[in-house]
């Protein structure tokens, strides 16, 4: 079955530590995006990729990171500088910009 | 800048019953349009799109929506719910020149039998 694929489904993060959230689609989607969702207030846009090697920052870019180093791959790095990371991600891919999104199951993250 | 509302952040219906959850948006032209369920834990499922055409579009679970361009609304409707229609519903536009897609809010559904 195609689909997305995120891992871990919970994720724990020890005061400045960098945490790096999964995202694996086959669906030979060229777009992919990773969604930071909070409690009320919706879906927020962190980072997407058009195409591989390229990417480029959402709503609420800082404190994260992404690569695009093979089209199936889209991983976020929750970064040490991220002082408020304790939120539900979300990656999501389409054909390109203007088709619907597919989303995978969410990686909740957690702050020990 | 689009955006959308969804003035509606609880609803309560009761199972059988029919429901109209409302979206509007702001966004000069004509925009796509899509409405997505989550459930608890989970991931956004598509509902429905519009891209063009006809205005009232038939999506997955027995919904279905209506483009009124004149009220920048697209809302979303289902004759009768169902107990496991209790999710949390959003609606998103993309301005079709290739931007990203905007979500509303939200609106959490509760189902009572």
């Amino acid at each position: 079955d195609g689909g997305i694929t995120q891992s871990p489904k919970y994720l724990f993060r020890k005061e400045g530590q960098n945490v790096t959230l999964s995202c694996e689609q086959n669906l030979n989607h060229d777009a992919m995006y990773w969604y930071r969702q909070d409690p009320g207030q919706g879906l927020r846009l962190i980072y997407y990729s058009q195409i591989v090697n390229d990417f480029q920052k959402g709503d609420i870019a800082e404190g994260y990171s992404v690569s695009r180093e093979k089209k199936e791959s889209f991983p976020l790095t929750v970064t040490s500088a991220q002082k408020n990371p304790t939120a539900f991600y979300l990656c999501a891919s389409s054909r390109d910009n203007n088709q619907p999104q597919h989303f995978g199951d969410g990686t909740r993250l957690s702050i020990l | 800048a689009q955006s959308v509302t969804q003035p509606d952040i609880h609803i309560t219906v009761s199972e059988g019953a029919s429901l109209e959850l409302r979206c509007n948006y702001s966004y000069g032209a004509t925009p796509y349009l899509f409405w997505y369920v989550q459930s608890p834990g989970q991931g956004l499922q598509l509902l429905l799109k519009y891209f063009s055409g006809d205005t009232l579009v038939q999506g997955i679970k027995g919904f279905e929506a209506e483009f009124k361009r004149s009220q920048s609304s697209f809302n979303l409707r289902k004759p009768s719910v169902h107990w496991s229609d209790a999710a949390e519903y959003f609606c998103a536009v993309n301005n079709n020149a290739g931007n990203m897609l905007t979500f509303g809010g939200g609106t959490r559904l509760m189902v009572k039998p």
